[in-house]
């Protein structure tokens, strides 16, 4: 089946400082690959995506790259801020059909000043 | 424009009451998903609505829920009799299109349902 699992929280980091959550998956076929924000208080908002292979979604500084060989779409920010201070989100649609999104547990990610 | 909104936001039940969760998707959506997120947890699949036909209701984890669309927009989500595992929250989401690979959902804030 499909699944997603990415590093447990909660990330502490430093205002600044480089960040990584990694995030597989398994899938049949080649899905679509999502991370997804949740920021205190609000709602899912969609960060980046990828649709296919190689590509690299990016958006607000953070980027991900769609790896075929090794089913990842790991997470990267060169230099966080308070403000990323979230619950981060992996997910993955598979290619087939109107079927729902497949997420990953979260991971709690606190940047402290 | 505007989101996807949801209400109440908050919801607190007694065990063995009835409760109804409304979503209001973006204008035009065609498709709309109903999420369960337990605490720290991710979101989990209940159901899928394209238009006002109910084609994925294969997440809803019992009888006791009950969803309907019945003129393609706003969508109900009806949980009888709940129980404290039904505590959670519950998120909308739709998108614009029939569902494809590509669709990016776009997400209601949520309902927080506690049962005492």
């Amino acid at each position: 089946g499909n699944s997603v699992t990415q590093m447990e929280g909660p990330v502490t980091l430093s205002e600044e400082a480089f960040l990584t959550i990694n995030c597989t998956y398994t899938a049949t076929g080649y899905p679509s690959l999502f991370w997804y924000v949740q920021y205190p208080g609000e709602g899912l908002q969609l960060l980046l995506k990828a649709t296919k292979a190689d590509d690299k979604g990016s958006n607000k500084g953070f980027e991900a790259t769609y790896r075929k060989e090794t089913t990842s779409f790991h997470l990267e920010k060169g230099s966080v801020q308070v403000s990323d201070s979230a619950v981060y989100f992996c997910a993955l649609k598979p290619i087939s059909g109107n079927t729902p999104l497949v997420f990953g547990k979260g991971t709690r990610l606190s940047v402290i000043a | 424009g505007a989101g996807v909104s949801q209400s109440p936001r908050y919801k607190v039940a007694k065990r063995g009451q009835d409760v109804a969760l409304r979503c209001d998707p973006i204008s035009g959506h065609v498709s709309l998903f109903w999420y369960q997120q337990a605490l720290g947890q991710g979101p989990e699949f209940l159901t899928y609505f394209q238009n006002e036909a109910q084609l994925d209701k294969s997440g809803l984890p019992s009888d006791r829920f009950f969803a309907e669309r019945p003129e393609g927009s706003v969508s109900t989500l009806k949980i009888q009799r709940t129980q404290q595992e039904d505590s959670a929250v519950y998120l909308c989401a739709s998108s614009p299109s029939s569902g494809g690979a590509t669709d990016t959902q776009y997400f209601g804030p949520g309902t927080r349902l506690t049962v005492l």
